[in-house]
């Protein structure tokens, strides 16, 4: 299983809007609402911030957005503040009953 | 309140199995819906999923890794144990614990321990 497809980096501005692609296959992505996204500020261990596509668990702020349409998957951050600066990763359930990664992307504030 | 932690060797000799456990609180296996994962992280590199026990005792694997990987769960002790025989300078990486629940977030990871380095070197 190939890990989904990311942008190795993005960048912006505080208040600023960025947008984050996850691309699989029609075996991943494409299959199932089952992405969800990880933030990973450098040193520490992943944290949730998006599932089912596009649901926030309780906590994360509403900046974060997620959407998909065919084979990839968007994180969105709006209004991004300096603490936004980490590795994201995206997460899909594959029809192999399996889970594959993306390939990370970092997010830089200028 | 949720906690995970990994336990296990710093570093292992190539070909030699590594054993690590990772023992949880807040929750319980026994529970409809709860599973455990467990994910790796090569220095500077991308997260990759390893493997997969639920409630029920469902096991699911990476498919690049079935042959290599077993986990297991010891109810009783709130704890899951991965195997991974063969071990390669190439397994070198952060290992990490997470904990899903069907009811709640689905498949999603809600719950990360901070993870325990492994390095793979003669």
């Amino acid at each position: 299983q190939s890990a989904l497809t990311q942008p190795p980096s993005v960048s912006g501005s505080p208040g600023q809007s960025v947008t984050i692609s996850c691309t699989g296959t029609g075996s991943d992505v494409g299959s199932y609402n089952r992405v969800s996204w990880y933030q990973q500020p450098p040193g520490t261990a992943p944290k949730l911030i998006i599932y089912d596509v596009s649901n926030r668990p309780s906590g994360v702020p509403d900046r974060f957005s997620g959407s998909k349409s065919g084979n990839t998957a968007s994180l969105t951050i709006s209004g991004l503040q300096a603490e936004d600066e980490a590795d994201y990763y995206c997460l899909s359930y594959t029809t192999r009953s399996a889970y594959v990664f993306g390939t990370g992307t970092k997010v830089t504030v200028l | 309140q949720v906690t995970l932690k990994e336990s296990g060797p710093a570093l292992v000799k190539p070909t030699q199995t590594l054993t690590l456990t990772c023992t949880f609180s807040g929750f319980s296996l026994n529970t409809r819906g709860m599973r455990v994962s467990w994910i790796r992280q090569p220095p500077g590199k991308a997260l990759e999923w390893l493997a997969r026990i639920d409630w029920d005792g469902d096991k699911i694997y990476s498919t690049s890794l079935k042959t290599s990987l077993t986990i297991s769960k010891d109810t009783s002790k709130n704890q899951v144990v991965l195997t991974m025989t063969n071990m390669d300078p190439a397994d070198t990486a952060t290992y990490y614990c997470a904990r899903s629940n069907w009811g709640s977030y689905d498949h999603a990871l809600d719950f990360w321990g901070q993870g325990t380095m492994v390095t793979v070197s003669s």
